[in-house]
């Protein structure tokens, strides 16, 4: 079935550094693809996504290109800031089928 | 934008009890919700999908006896967790989503953490 891998955290960085939360899926055909962030105390929150192969994504400085030939979605961003701390969810869905996520990357961010 | 609330926050009961999780869209009309579960270290599982006023469509391997799901009204749905065992120990999530939106238009509460001792 379709399955998404996050990269495994947690991730800690300090201020301004660069983000990269690696993202890879399994998947008969193309799926739309997805970031999902979760800050402390809050339910999830659509982040970005992009529905075709090449697509970028991009929201809050933050980016993801649908790469088809390595099947990647990798979450990037140039610097980071202490609010950037949150638990990030990459997933995947064919038209309107259901959210198929990944285990989730939770990073911090120190001053 | 849009909230989605749930209670409680965090839960603890002793094996063989029942714990019901609330979740509730606060500023619009949920007519579908969606419960998932999510175990340490593990992906985020769609357990099922309610819309209001029928029963839950439930997914592959999800007990539907033991997870009752109650979409009584357009803002609240309800999640009982039966005779529950500490393997039922779990984070519990729930999101909504509102009439003629996309299923990119979900919105999600923050979770209960349920643990059975």
């Amino acid at each position: 079935g379709d399955s998404v891998t996050q990269m495994e955290g947690p991730v800690t960085l300090s201020e301004e550094a660069f983000l990269t939360i690696n993202c890879t899926y399994t998947a008969t055909g193309y799926p739309s693809l997805f970031w999902y962030v979760q800050y402390p105390g809050e339910g999830l929150q659509l982040l970005l996504k992009a529905t075709k192969a090449d697509d970028k994504g991009s929201n809050k400085g933050f980016e993801a290109t649908y790469r088809k030939e390595t099947t990647s979605f990798h979450l990037e961003k140039g610097s980071v800031q202490v609010s950037d701390s949150a638990v990030y969810f990459c997933a995947l869905r064919f038209g309107n089928e259901k959210l198929t996520f990944g285990t989730g990357t939770r990073l911090t961010i120190i001053p | 934008g849009a909230v989605v609330s749930q209670h409680p926050s965090w839960v603890i009961c002793k094996s063989g009890t029942s714990v019901k999780i609330e979740c509730r869209s606060l500023d619009f009309q949920a007519t579908t919700m969606f419960w998932y579960r999510q175990f340490p270290k593990q992906s985020l599982m769609l357990m099922a999908t309610s819309n209001e006023g029928s029963k839950a469509t439930y997914e592959q391997g999800v007990e539907k006896d033991k997870f009752l799901i109650n979409h009584a009204s357009l803002t609240l749905s309800t999640l009982t967790v039966t005779s529950a065992h500490p393997e039922d120990s779990s984070f519990y999530i729930c999101s909504a989503r509102a009439a003629g939106k996309s299923t990119d238009t979900q919105y999600f509460g923050p979770g209960t953490r349920l643990t059975v001792l």
